[in-house]
């Protein structure tokens, strides 16, 4: 089964300051999926990367994805606290099943 | 017009119930699926299900049933709930058979007393 690891678990940082979220993925996979989730709330889809060295972007927030080393990065710019959720990557995996990663909670403070 | 529906959004109920969850999504996708998300946020998938397949997680209980009335619909029935069931359900669909993104539902908060 592909196992999919997320670190950090949490993540508090200060507003204005950038970090990465790694994403790392046991066996081969040809797709990863970011997505954000808010407290209570649902999830909701940010980022499909479709091949290796795929670079996507969005506000302040960009992935990458390295197939070869088997590991996706989501990359914070400036963040700012509307950015506070927990955000997971996913991995597809045999039988097109998604296969999540244990989710990166995220605090931004003032 | 929402996209991915649940119904109900909160059910609470005792150990040894029988109950349902009810799922639409109104997007034309091929694929649905279910998934349970713990009290740690741990996401895993129970079921996948397109008019061709249906793929169940070894690790779920045969008390858990998906039935698919028609393409828009995945509901999930439970026998015998047990007080590990009490989690978050999500349901959701894709296109392609799961190659594509999924889009989730709002999610149904089960609580098992």
């Amino acid at each position: 089964e592909l196992k999919v690891e997320q670190n950090p678990l949490f993540l508090s940082m200060q507003e204005g300051k950038n970090y990465t979220i790694y994403c790392n993925y046991s066996t081969t996979s040809d797709r990863l999926y970011w997505y954000r989730q808010d407290p209570g709330k649902s999830l909701e889809s940010l980022f499909v990367l479709l091949s290796n060295g795929a670079v996507k972007q969005e506000g302040r927030l960009m992935a990458s994805l390295d197939t070869k080393a088997r590991l996706s990065t989501l990359h914070i710019t400036a963040a700012v606290h509307d950015l506070s959720a927990t955000y997971f990557c996913a991995a597809l995996g045999t039988g097109n099943q998604f296969y999540f990663g244990t989710g990166t909670s995220l605090t931004v403070i003032p | 017009d929402t996209a991915v529906s649940q119904t109900p959004k909160y059910l609470v109920t005792q150990m040894g119930n029988d109950k349902s969850i009810k799922c639409e999504q109104n997007l034309g996708h091929d694929t649905m699926y279910w998934y349970k998300q713990d009290s740690k946020k741990f996401l895993k998938i129970m079921f996948s299900y397109n008019n061709k397949e249906l793929i169940i997680n070894e690790t779920v209980p045969n008390r858990f049933s998906p039935k698919s009335p028609d393409k828009a619909h995945l509901n999930l029935h439970i026998n015998s709930l047990e007080l590990g069931d009490s989690a978050v359900y999500f349901c959701a669909s894709s296109r392609l058979a799961g190659r594509e993104t999924q889009y989730f539902g709002p999610g149904t908060r089960l609580l098992v007393l």
